[in-house]
């Protein structure tokens, strides 16, 4: 069964400052991955997502990914966050071989932005 | 824009009661979920479905049932709430040709007191 390890519970920054939330999946095999943001109260908003091509990934809100086969890594990034990126940040990976479009979601990483 | 909807967003109930979440999707998606989300928890997959009068138990055990009597809505049913049920449900949708993202509802908190 797939695993997804979210490596930092929470990540503290400062505005305007870079960040990069960490992400590793355990599959061997080809895999679906995708990074979602939850707000306060709300529901998951997709951020952005991997199926193939290109390993560098451009989402909404200036977020990038860059996947990793070797390292079965796929990190979140941001040059430049801003006080209302302040939300919580699930990885989550797909097996494209079973029917379904199924989740296997990490724990989650609560990203602060401090001004 | 996903158009997925759950109600009630905040629900307060009593041990033994009853209890329908309901889920609707107007994206015409075949394919829709239930999770179960606690605090520093991944979303744990609780029930799915890929069609009307099919529906599937996830990974995690849930006393909970679900019906898909129409394409668009997915209700989960308690049949007595217990405390150990308090907890966020979130309902999503997949289903787009070429498109393997799931679109999420706002969630309903629960708390059975």
């Amino acid at each position: 069964a797939q695993s997804v390890t979210q490596l930092d519970s929470q990540v503290p920054v400062f505005e305007e400052a870079p960040v990069e939330l960490r992400c590793n999946y355990s599959s061997s095999v080809s895999v679906y991955l995708f990074w979602y943001v939850q707000y306060p109260n709300q529901g998951l908003q997709l951020l952005l997502k991997y199926l193939s091509g290109s390993t560098l990934v451009k989402g909404i809100n200036g977020f990038e990914a860059e996947f990793n086969k070797s390292q079965t890594s796929f990190h979140l990034r941001k040059p430049s966050v801003h006080i209302s990126d302040t939300a919580e940040y699930f990885c989550a990976v797909s097996d494209p071989r079973e029917y379904g479009n199924k989740l296997v979601f990490g724990a989650g990483t609560i990203l602060r932005v401090k001004s | 824009e996903a158009d997925i909807y759950q109600t009630p967003r905040y629900l307060v109930i009593g041990t033994g009661k009853k209890i329908t979440l309901e889920c609707s999707q107007t994206m015409g998606h075949d394919k829709m979920y239930w999770y179960q989300q606690d605090p520093g928890m991944e979303l744990h997959l609780i029930h799915y479905s890929y069609g009307v009068n099919s529906t599937e138990k996830g990974d995690l055990s849930s006393e909970s049932t679900v019906s898909r009597i129409r394409t668009e809505h997915f209700p989960l049913t308690l049949e007595s709430a217990r405390p150990s049920h308090t907890s966020q449900y979130l309902c999503a949708s997949s289903g787009h040709r070429g498109s393997y993202e799931q679109y999420f509802g706002p969630g309903t908190r629960l708390t059975v007191t």
